[in-house]
């Protein structure tokens, strides 16, 4: 079975760019998370969906962080214009009602790590 | 104050020791703890889930919750490099999806 998948695994861009990143989650899993992960921290929730609805945005940065999740499978995280303090790695995961253990077994991607010069 | 304290390490310890891993929360509505593995440049992975207090065994790890002292423990023993990574402690409240993370420890199994 394949994980979630995501991508670009790296990114470096210049401040005031717009990013995008993407995240396919595993198949059948209606849950889909964004986590931000800054270095030596644990991951902070920035968005979770239900399916294609967001159901929890209340720590994404609205005024420059945008999400969608489309048809309720894949998943773009943007940011635009992007600022010095946005590096960090942006992780995407993934969870299903239906697993043993339900929305406690969220499967983590790899992450993107931008870096914002 | 954090929700969530985690001591960051770093925790070295040779080959076949025991290693524990601790956090201690301050918010009682937490009700579901888990521990997760994060490997350099890598996603976390669970490692134990634990709902309520009490003890949960899974071969060589052994997760402990005392809600009582709001502290949760994480053992392993017969410790091998291939466990070293950050652990990541986390928990979340009944009805409440959201995971609230421990700041990771990053421990090395030396050989």
């Amino acid at each position: 079975e394949a994980g979630v998948v995501q991508s670009p695994r790296y990114k470096i861009i210049e401040k005031k760019q717009p990013v995008a990143f993407w995240c396919n989650p595993i198949s059948g899993h209606n849950t889909l998370y964004w986590y931000l992960q800054n270095l030596g921290q644990g991951p902070e929730l920035l968005i979770r969906y239900e399916n294609e609805e967001a159901v929890d945005d209340s720590q994404l940065p609205k005024d420059r962080f945008s999400a969608e999740r489309l048809k309720g499978v894949d998943s773009t995280l943007k940011i635009q214009p992007a600022e010095l303090g946005d590096s960090a790695v942006y992780l995407c995961a993934s969870s299903s009602d239906s697993d043993r253990g339900g929305r406690e077994t969220q499967y983590f991607g790899p992450g993107t790590r931008l870096l914002v010069l | 104050q954090k929700e969530v304290e985690q001591d960051p390490g770093p925790l070295s310890v040779p080959e076949g020791a025991i290693v524990s891993l601790n956090c201690t929360y301050s918010n009682s509505a937490f009700q579901y703890f888990m521990w997760y593995r994060q490997y350099s440049r890598k996603g976390p992975e669970l490692l134990m889930y634990t709902y309520s207090s009490g003890n949960k065994e899974d071969g060589r790890f052994t997760a402990q919750v005392d809600k009582s002292s709001k502290y949760i423990s994480l053992f392993i023993r017969d410790s091998q490099p291939s466990d070293s990574a950050t652990y990541l402690c986390a928990m979340r409240g009944f009805g409440n999806e959201k995971l609230t993370f421990g700041t990771g420890t990053r421990l090395t199994i030396i050989p």
